[in-house]
């Protein structure tokens, strides 16, 4: 079955560079959540999107923005990178809306030199 | 961890045996989730239970939710050492949005 899909797997980032995160969400999936997980850390939610507005805000930091796409899928934008964006991006779907199960993609490991 | 606590941080058991894990939350919920992370990989999702329900089996995993103690716990029978991997709670506890319990780190043993 086809799984949600992130790209890049792995990307390399000066400080203060930009970022560009791409999530491709099981098809039919109407909504798509972004979650950050620091080294040793639980996943943290920081946005999601329902038929492409904006559903739900977590920590998102304001150098951060998201948006999904008429296809579904959903970039996040990352500007001025800091040392402590240096984590596993999560990008998940799910349909109905959620309050259903939430399926995860592989990730994608930004490191910020 | 926002949400709430799981118990052990860490559990090293031998191949065959069981493996319990707990997650407590905080707030209602309407369903709740656990999720495997083998190391610096994805999630991958095991097992939804839902707030009307007390029990839930899928193959060789048990998960329980106890609503009046805003806990659940999740067994694993006959581990294996594939089984290796951190196990994490989520609760659906305000909108769509998980809210991850700080995770347990399992080490099966062969």
């Amino acid at each position: 079955a086809a799984g949600v899909i992130q790209s890049p797997r792995h990307l390399i980032k000066e400080k203060r560079e930009t970022a560009t995160l791409k999530c491709y969400p099981i098809p039919r999936h109407d909504t798509v959540y972004w979650y950050q997980q620091g080294p040793g850390q639980d996943p943290q939610f920081l946005i999601s999107f329902y038929e492409k507005m904006q559903s739900d805000k977590g920590s998102i930091p304001d150098r951060f923005s998201a948006q999904q796409f008429s296809d579904y899928h959903s970039e996040l934008n990352m500007s001025s990178l800091e040392l402590g964006d240096s984590a596993l991006y999560f990008c998940a779907s799910s349909s109905m809306g959620g309050r259903v199960t939430q399926y995860f993609g592989p990730g994608t490991r930004l490191t910020v030199l | 961890s926002q949400q709430g606590e799981e118990d052990p941080q860490a559990l090293s058991i031998q191949e065959g045996e069981n493996a319990t894990m707990n997650c407590s939350y905080k707030t209602s919920i309407n369903n709740l989730q656990w999720y495997r992370q083998n190391s610096g990989r994805g999630l991958v999702h095991l097992i939804l239970i839902r707030s009307n329900e007390r029990e839930k089996h899928s193959g060789r995993l048990r998960v329980t939710l106890d609503t009046s103690k805003k806990s659940s716990s999740l067994l694993i029978t006959a581990s294996r050492a594939a089984d290796t991997a951190s196990y994490f709670c989520a609760t659906d506890a305000s909108g769509n949005k998980l809210v991850f319990g700080a995770g347990t780190i399992l080490r099966v043993k062969s």
